[in-house]
């Protein structure tokens, strides 16, 4: 079982649509969760860190489930520009190196 | 304003050469780290190095080396290159600190090897 799970899509919606990717983490004692965003034949760049109480900025808003172990990121009226493979992003423990376990992405492409 | 800089940005090898990748970054952050990312796969570690004079194995080691010549600069060597490490190669850094600091990265090596 890979350690940090993502459907890869693709996810193709319209213009201003919701949609929701989730993620399955195996480490039950996992500290600390990021959703990267990664266009096309680019670098992976953070979009937000995600927190237990959950945590929104703007149109995306993240959730953790402890307990389920997974995570989840929603974007509110999608935009174009939003097309990109979402990487869902655990630390498995804390203190020594920051150490980053990757899931393989989700692909959206919003549509006109 | 340069971040992350990794070169070269393409390169073309034969099996049997080597090469180094060279990463160097300018927030003086503490820890550095080489990825390499194949299609339908997460990023997967190679190296990294959690301060200046220290380097550990990653997830994937085996036919790299990699030295962490001062605090800005890591480079990645592979001695005798296989088409199986042709791949698109990140390097990335992150400040030590609290746990939730994120990594930032360069903007990538793509290496083929023929």
């Amino acid at each position: 079982r890979k350690e940090v799970e993502q459907d890869p899509g693709p996810f193709n919606v319209p213009e201003g649509a919701t949609v929701a990717f989730n993620c399955t983490y195996s480490n039950s004692a996992s500290q600390s969760f990021f959703w990267y965003r990664q266009d096309c034949r680019k670098e992976p760049k953070l979009l937000m860190s995600v927190y237990s109480s959950g945590n929104e900025d703007g149109r995306f808003t993240a959730q953790l489930n402890r307990a389920s172990q997974y995570i989840s990121l929603l974007i509110r009226d999608s935009k174009l520009s939003d097309s990109a493979t979402y990487l869902c992003v655990v630390r498995p423990f804390s203190g020594g190196y920051n150490k980053l376990i990757f899931g393989a992405g989700t692909r959206l492409a919003v549509h006109p | 304003n340069a971040g992350v800089t990794q070169t070269p940005k393409f390169q073309v090898l034969k099996t049997g050469q080597s090469m180094t990748l060279q990463c160097a970054q300018d927030m003086n952050h503490n820890s550095m780290y080489w990825y390499r990312q194949d299609p339908g796969m997460g990023l997967r570690l190679i190296y990294y190095s959690a301060s200046e004079g220290t380097t550990d194995k990653g997830e994937v080691p085996n036919g790299y080396n990699v030295s962490r010549l001062n605090k800005r600069e890591f480079s990645l060597r592979l001695e005798s290159a296989a088409p199986s490490q042709t791949s698109v190669y990140f390097c990335a850094s992150s400040p030590l600190g609290p746990d939730n600091q994120p990594q930032h990265f360069g903007d990538g090596t793509r290496l083929s090897i023929l």
